[in-house]
């Protein structure tokens, strides 16, 4: 089983804001990295560290984090924004080892 | 511009070593985590471990079947998983994982350059 829990499915409508959430343990300690992934692509890295967006990645999307919940925000979501999303982080056994979310799908309605 | 590009054999057979090369294209494969990740047909992300200035950490439910090494001198790096079955069939990923410390001196992880991945299948 995954120490990190998302929901596997949300669905927004075309232009509204939605947020994908993300617990475990090990969120009070490190910050969740999110990653969209598109069918027959590799995930591409959207949101990392507190709320970072790496160049290229349009500013509706916005990470926050609280207690073991990180969030991805998608402000005025765009049809080309439905895809399968990724939480990331360490795991908290102290073993420093990685782990991912379940996923999850999102549809823009 | 640091590209990654996974290769190795598409198909084998059950209880073969599969071995997947990634090459670091752009950029040094000094100071970084280098990791792999696979995705079986149909599922989320299995992260299955990395390797980082020699030391190694692996998913524990395949730790006692793989092996992750790296290649300065080629700047690449390598995955091993033994004894293969058709639970192994996926599409695998490598990817360098960057970090940073924040104001408390505490790293936190991202995964920011990613290969587009190679599939394998196993079956007899």
């Amino acid at each position: 089983s995954s120490e990190l829990t998302q929901d596997p499915a949300v669905s927004v409508a075309l232009g509204q804001t939605v947020r994908i959430t993300c617990q475990g343990d090990s969120l009070r300690i490190y910050y969740a990295s999110w990653y969209q992934q598109k069918p027959g692509q590799a995930p591409l890295l959207v949101i990392y560290g507190r709320n970072n967006r790496p160049s290229g990645i349009p500013d509706r999307f916005s990470g926050s984090s609280s207690g073991n919940t990180a969030s991805l925000t998608i402000t005025g979501t765009q049809a080309e924004d439905e895809a399968d999303y990724y939480c990331h982080s360490r795991d908290s056994s102290g073993n420093q080892r990685g782990v991912f979310g379940g996923g999850t799908k999102l549809t823009v309605l | 511009q640091v590209q990654l590009q996974e290769s190795g054999p598409g198909l084998m057979k059950p209880s073969e070593t599969l071995s997947l090369t990634c090459t670091v294209s752009g950029g040094s494969i000094n100071t970084y985590y280098w990791s792999w990740i696979r995705q079986p047909p149909g599922k989320g992300l299995e992260w299955i471990g990395y390797i980082y200035s020699g030391t190694t950490n692996y998913n524990p439910s395949l730790k006692s079947r793989v092996t992750i090494s790296l290649d300065t001198a080629n700047n690449q790096f390598s995955l091993k998983v033994t004894s293969v079955t058709a639970a192994d069939t996926a599409v695998y990923y490598c990817a360098r994982e960057s970090h940073y410390s924040d104001s408390g001196g505490h790293p936190h992880f991202y995964m920011d350059v990613w290969g587009k991945g190679t599939t394998v299948t196993v079956s007899s």
